[in-house]
């Protein structure tokens, strides 16, 4: 089993619409979760963190987290063209106090 | 905004040969990572330092792979030899405590030919 998981593929959503991206992970432990948004041919920057159950929201950005469904999910509302990038869910690994990384979700806005 | 410098930003090499790349983390980061992404994936841990010292590096191809941080500030990552395989971003990261997030550098792209 994968520490991270995202398994949707591309996502294409169109302007001002709400995308949702979703992340699963495996070590009951964790405590810390992280949506990184990366841009083609860039380094990946991070957008949210959230530690506690239930919302964070920032901007036009909420995450949402369930430990006890082990469920990380990223909403982008208003979807704008420049949102346009593969994210990234990140999971501290408490143990060896590390990120583990899923493969990412490329989310696409149709203008 | 303080920065994980990384250079080169881009990197072509032949296989076989040797390729280094270097990471300048933010000021008083003590944690220090490289991850190598190949496209369409997420990073994967190569080597975890804290300090100067390797807290792990179990996914380091050790045979070709080697990395070091001597003072414990800036860091580098060895390739030798080179093969095609290792064609991906080799990404630096940096942070206080891993609980708030890592900050990137600009990651170095290469291309084994």
């Amino acid at each position: 089993q994968k520490e991270v998981e995202q398994n949707s593929g591309p996502l294409s959503v169109p302007e001002g619409a709400i995308a949702s991206l979703n992340c699963t992970y495996s070590d009951r432990g964790s405590q810390s979760f992280f949506w990184y948004r990366q841009y083609s041919g860039k380094s990946p920057e991070l957008i949210m963190s959230i530690y506690s159950n239930g919302d964070k929201e920032d901007g036009r950005f909420t995450a949402q987290l369930n430990k006890a469904s082990q469920y990380v999910s990223l909403l982008i509302r208003d979807s704008q063209p420049s949102d346009s990038a593969t994210y990234l869910c990140a999971v501290n690994i408490e143990g060896n106090n590390r990120l583990a990384f899923g493969k990412g979700n490329q989310v696409v806005v149709i203008p | 905004e303080a920065e994980v410098a990384q250079s080169p930003r881009y990197k072509i090499t032949e296989k076989s040969q040797a390729v280094a790349f270097w990471c300048d983390p933010i000021s008083g980061h003590a944690t220090l990572y490289w991850y190598r992404q190949i496209l369409g994936q997420g990073p994967e841990l190569l080597v975890q330092f804290q300090d100067e010292s390797v807290v792990d590096d179990s996914q380091l191809p050790k045979d070709r792979f080697s990395a070091e941080r001597l003072k414990g500030v800036d860091s580098t990552l060895k390739i030798q030899p080179a093969e095609l395989g290792d064609s991906a971003m080799y990404l630096c990261a940096s942070s206080l405590r891993t609980s708030s997030g890592y900050t990137f550098g600009s990651g170095t792209r290469l291309t084994v030919v």
